[in-house]
This record gives structure tokens, C-alpha cells and sequence, in this order.
């Protein structure tokens, strides 16, 4: 069965105390892996998409890995601005769903 | 600027009643998509529609419905209402294709007593 989980449920940082989100998934056959960041009360926003094991990608202080099993979240000095929660989802090959994990809240102490 | 619209960010509803949340997007997008989010359980999908009128089941259909007339529009019907149904439902749309990302409208979120 497709399945995504994510690591740690909660991070609590302190400004510029840089950390990793983790994403490990399994599917049936990988298209695409995206990271989206969830305010409280709002819809998630789209941050990137990965499509194949080693690729990068950067956006500010955050940039996302992808290898064959895993995916990480970055994050450099973070902010307090940065404090949020962010799921990472999976397409798989076949179909038009998207399989979400439950998400990493962040919270950024300034 | 891309936008996902929910008509209401709060509902109260009592069980039983027949609810409808409506859901417009202005990117010309083909897919439109209904999920719930629920502490722990991440988003999970309800229904989708990949065209006007046309419509798939997600993971999670039992007691919901959907209507698709228009392709900026998309609803979603909880037929009779009941307190399991209470959560934070999302609406979002993509465009055409199986690897391209989702725009998220800001959310409602319903409770029912």
C-alpha cells in the first residue's frame, strides 16, 4: 500500500538553529514528490516539487533532497516566520491521486 | 494571482441537515479536488473531478457527494449531516495531468452538533 510518513510529528527551534524535516515514502512507482507549507487556519501553498533521486531544489532558507526512499527538508537559520507545518505528498504512476503524510509542525523560537 | 475560493471559513451545522460547500477556482484548472484534513490523519481525498460533470471517488466517499456543472465550480455535499463529518475541508485544483501541483482554497471548517 502507497504510504507516506513524516518525521518528527513537532520541532521546536531556535532562530538560526538549522534542522532537517524527513519524508519517507513508498509507492508503487514515483512521479513526483511535493512539499507544501501549511499555515494555522489556511490551505496548504505549494514550496517545490521533486522528480527523481538526487535531485535539489532551494527556495530561501529551505531546500529539499530526494533519494529512492526519503525525501528532506532543509531549513538554514531559520526564522520565526518559518514556524508552520509541512506536508510533504507523493504522485504515483497509474493515477491522478496524491497521497499526503500528516505533517512536521515547526515552531521557531525568536 | 492564482485563487482557490471557499464560500464560508466557518459553518455550524446541526446532524442531519443536508450541507453544501461550494468551491471556485480562476486558473482555468481541469482538476478539482476535495479533501478533509484532521489532526494526525494528514489530508485525505473525497472526491475529484478531472472534468466538468465528470467525477471519482477518493479515499473517503462514505456520505459525501459532489456536483461539477461548471468547470471553475465544484461542490461538495454531505448528504445528512453527522458529528464524524465535523473537520477542516479543503478544496483545491490543479491542471491537467498527474504530476502537477495542487493551488489549495484557505479552508472551511465545519462542525457539527
Amino acid at each position: 500500500e502507497d504510504q507516506v510518513t513524516q518525521s518528527p510529528e513537532a520541532l521546536r527551534l531556535q532562530e538560526g538553529e538549522s534542522s532537517s524535516l524527513n519524508c519517507s515514502y513508498t509507492v508503487s512507482g514515483l512521479r513526483g514528490l511535493f512539499w507544501y507549507r501549511q499555515d494555522p487556519g489556511k490551505g496548504p501553498e505549494f514550496l517545490f516539487t521533486l522528480y527523481s533521486a538526487g535531485e535539489e531544489k532551494e527556495k530561501e532558507r529551505l531546500k529539499a533532497t530526494l533519494t529512492k526512499k526519503e525525501s528532506f527538508l532543509h531549513i538554514t537559520a531559520p526564522k520565526p516566520e518559518d514556524s508552520a507545518t509541512y506536508l510533504c505528498a507523493v504522485h504515483n504512476t497509474g493515477g491522478f491521486k496524491t497521497i499526503f503524510g500528516a505533517g512536521t509542525r515547526l515552531f521557531v523560537k525568536a | 494571482d492564482v485563487k482557490v475560493t471557499q464560500s464560508s471559513r466557518y459553518l455550524v451545522k446541526r446532524t442531519g441537515e443536508k450541507v453544501f460547500l461550494e468551491c471556485v477556482q480562476d486558473m482555468d484548472h481541469e482538476n478539482m479536488f476535495w479533501y478533509r484534513q484532521d489532526p494526525g490523519l494528514g489530508l485525505r481525498l473525497i472526491y475529484f473531478s478531472y472534468d466538468v460533470k465528470m467525477k471519482e471517488k477518493g479515499d473517503i466517499p462514505e456520505g459525501y457527494s459532489v456536483s461539477r456543472e461548471k468547470k471553475e465550480r465544484f461542490s461538495l455535499i454531505l448528504e445528512s449531516a453527522s458529528t464524524n463529518q465535523t473537520s477542516m475541508y479543503l478544496c483545491a485544483s490543479s491542471l491537467q495531468g498527474e504530476n502537477t501541483e495542487a493551488f489549495f482554497g484557505q479552508g472551511t471548517r465545519l462542525t457539527v452538533v
